[in-house]
């Protein structure tokens, strides 16, 4: 079955920064990869979805990237805020939805 | 529209003991899932649902857990008897995709403590 993983568990940055998290699976057949976030007791929440016939999707200051040889696919947050700081959780899905352990993001003010 | 209800929000019960969650999900969605989520880690499917018919339950540990969908609508998560292993938050999603291939709409989860 499908496997999720994702790097790195904590990333801490300054306000104003980029944050990069990424995620690898391994069942081929997986095609659509969205992206969660989890504040502290809340519900997770979609910020972004791509599908596997898109390399790359934008959505003001997130991004994600999607390499199906290399079966990995990547966040990108660019100049962060303090409302970034949440638990974020990438996915894979060939039939369910399959998510990695998450990402712990610190925006430093 | 209303969003993914989930009762009860808190429950604290000792081990052995048994506990019943219920889910209404959003109206019109055919797929409902179950995600048991253990602090500090992500979501772990426990069972999909595709209208009142089972499409994965194969993480669902079966002597001790049991889910249905009655009429497609409504589900209920049940464990019995509990074990120490099981505190956790159990979250109900649905989602228009049978196939999991659009976003999930998650409910605001039902905290488990067992002691």
């Amino acid at each position: 079955g499908e496997n999720v993983e994702q790097h790195p568990s904590t990333l801490s940055v300054q306000e104003g920064d980029s944050a990069v998290i990424k995620c690898t699976y391994s069942d081929s057949a997986s095609n659509y990869f969205p992206w969660y976030k989890q504040e502290l007791g809340k519900r997770p929440q979609l910020i972004i979805d791509i599908r596997s016939n898109v390399g790359e999707k934008k959505d003001q200051r997130i991004a994600v990237t999607l390499n199906k040889t290399a079966k990995h696919f990547s966040l990108h947050i660019t100049e962060t805020q303090p409302e970034d700081s949440a638990v974020y959780f990438c996915a894979a899905s060939p039939v369910k939805a399959i998510f990695g352990a998450g990402t712990r993001l610190f925006v430093k003010a | 529209e209303a969003g993914v209800a989930q009762s009860p929000r808190y429950k604290i019960i000792e081990k052995r003991q048994s506990v019943a969650f219920w889910c209404n999900p959003i109206s019109g969605h055919a797929t409902l899932y179950w995600y048991q989520q253990i602090l500090g880690q992500g979501p772990k499917l426990l069972i999909q649902f595709q209208n009142n018919g089972v499409v994965d339950d194969s993480q669902l540990p079966k002597d001790r857990f049991s889910a249905e969908r009655l009429k497609g609508v409504d589900s209920t998560l049940k464990i019995q008897p509990a074990k120490l292993e099981d505190s956790a938050v159990y979250l109900c999603a649905s989602s228009w995709d049978r196939r999991a291939h659009g976003e999930l709409f998650f409910g605001e989860g039902s905290r488990l403590t067992v002691l």
